[in-house]
């Protein structure tokens, strides 16, 4: 079966702790990218990254890391810098294509700090 | 990316057509119309996306209108599972940065 899976499902951490979140695809998308969803709103891009070895910062990147040494894994850390840190968080994968691009999304983590 | 606006909430009959709007009217000539949904607790799911020409798959049909300010998304006959948050989003593929809002939450009753 082909596409993005996330684990774990849930997360709950004591404040003031890193943890990082997994996001692996085996659609061999070259881009991959990090959300943030809070209640009763949108998604948030934190990071992104378009090839093995490259990311840039989303709109809040503050408080979080990652790293993009193969193009199946694309790990989230939360830092302790991160002062809101509990919400969703959804991981997605694109390639290009003259069509429009498209973006598939894991089945998302929820992260709860304590 | 073209900011995008819909109706925050909608109802429909079970069996009978959804008609979900989407107005974006600043949408520029390179910019795609991307329709998700979002079922309670889950990711994101891909509908469809269009950039002219009015679309179809499996799931839905997308129609924009001739000056692309403005575009509706038909799923033809809509069961209970199609209860979800729709989002609408004009995006130029390039960095690929979707912007979701917050979407209109589709109500289908039985």
């Amino acid at each position: 079966d082909g596409g993005i899976t996330q684990s774990p499902k849930y997360l709950f951490r004591k404040e003031g702790q890193n943890v990082t979140l997994s996001c692996e695809q085996n659609l061999n998308h070259d881009a991959m990218y990090w959300y943030r969803q809070d209640p009763g709103q949108g998604l948030r891009l934190i990071y992104y990254s378009q090839i093995v070895n490259d990311f840039q910062k989303g709109d809040i990147a503050e408080g979080y890391s990652v790293s993009r040494e193969k193009k199946e894994s694309f790990p989230l850390t939360v830092t302790s810098a991160q002062k809101n840190p509990t919400a969703f968080y959804l991981c997605a994968s694109s390639i290009p294509s003259r069509a429009g691009d498209t973006q598939y999304f894991g089945p998302g983590t929820r992260l709860t700090v304590l | 990316d073209a900011k995008t606006t819909q109706p925050p909430s909608m109802d429909c009959a079970e069996g009978r057509a959804a008609n979900l709007p989407c107005n974006h009217s600043t949408i520029s000539g390179n910019e795609y119309v991307y329709w998700y949904r979002q079922i309670h607790s889950q990711g994101p799911q891909y509908i469809i996306h269009g950039l002219k020409n009015n679309e179809t798959n499996e799931m839905a049909s997308l129609i924009i209108t001739e000056d692309r300010k403005s575009s509706t998304l038909i799923l033809p006959h809509a069961t209970l599972r199609d209860t979800a948050v729709y989002y609408c989003i004009a995006s130029r593929g390039a960095t690929n940065k979707l912007i979701f809002g917050t979407g209109t939450l589709l109500a289908v009753q039985p």
